[in-house]
């Protein structure tokens, strides 16, 4: 059973396109977050989503911008890609705080 | 300057060998966990620990908690290559409750 879900696995796109990426869970959880893992693995949080509120938002650009239309989805837009965009995306949930559980990630690259 | 410090950086041992990986703060953390990451997926849960002084023990695994709640260890008894991966500690600020940082990680490589 997939416990936490993201859809594309891989995408590949122009400079300048906008793009989402999917993610879902199953595990009942009330908070999810979107990560960026770049190309040293530092893994950073993004965003963070409790009950569907926006709880955390870091330092991102506007053309980044979540959605999560209920407790188990939480998605991400990103308009005008460009070349640092490039990086792997986890989606992430947890039972209130601590303990996370991710995705198996979405490899962005902007060409 | 990262909050949480982790070493070594890199780790390439052989089959057999003991190790240690450390993550370091000055900072003071409410609960802190530890992840495996592999080439290709997301990072996985190891261990939370939350007590200062505490101890937990997975198979050859043995995490460890400081005291202070600054710092926390893992040490692998007796590496396998399938403890290869991306080690990845995170914690939950005392001051900013619901949001983990993580450290930079180890990457441990184990040789047959």
């Amino acid at each position: 059973d997939t416990a936490v879900s993201q859809t594309p696995k891989y995408l590949v796109t122009q400079m300048g396109n906008d793009k989402s990426i999917k993610c879902e869970q199953n595990l009942g959880h009330d908070t999810m977050y979107w990560y960026k893992q770049d190309s040293k693995k530092f893994l950073k949080i993004m965003f963070s989503y409790n009950n569907k509120e926006l709880i955390i938002n870091e330092t991102v650009p506007n053309r980044f911008s979540p959605k999560s239309p209920d407790k188990a989805h939480l998605n991400l837009h990103i308009n005008s890609l460009e070349l640092g965009d490039s990086a792997v995306y986890f989606c992430a949930s947890s039972l209130g705080r601590g303990a996370q559980f991710f995705g198996p990630g979405t490899r962005l690259t902007v060409l | 300057t990262q909050l949480l410090e982790q070493s070594p950086q890199f780790l390439s041992i052989q089959e057999g060998e003991n190790l240690t990986v450390y993550c370091n703060s000055s900072s003071v953390f409410s609960s802190l966990q530890w992840y495996r990451q592999e080439p290709g997926e997301g990072p996985v849960l190891l261990v939370t620990v939350v007590t200062g002084g505490e101890v937990k023990k997975l198979k050859r695994l043995t995490f460890q908690f400081g005291d202070a709640r600054k710092d926390s260890s893992l040490h692998i008894t007796a590496a396998q290559p399938g403890d290869t991966g991306l080690y990845l500690c995170a914690g939950e600020l005392l001051t900013n409750a619901g949001k983990s940082t993580f450290g930079d990680g180890t990457t441990l490589t184990v040789k047959p």
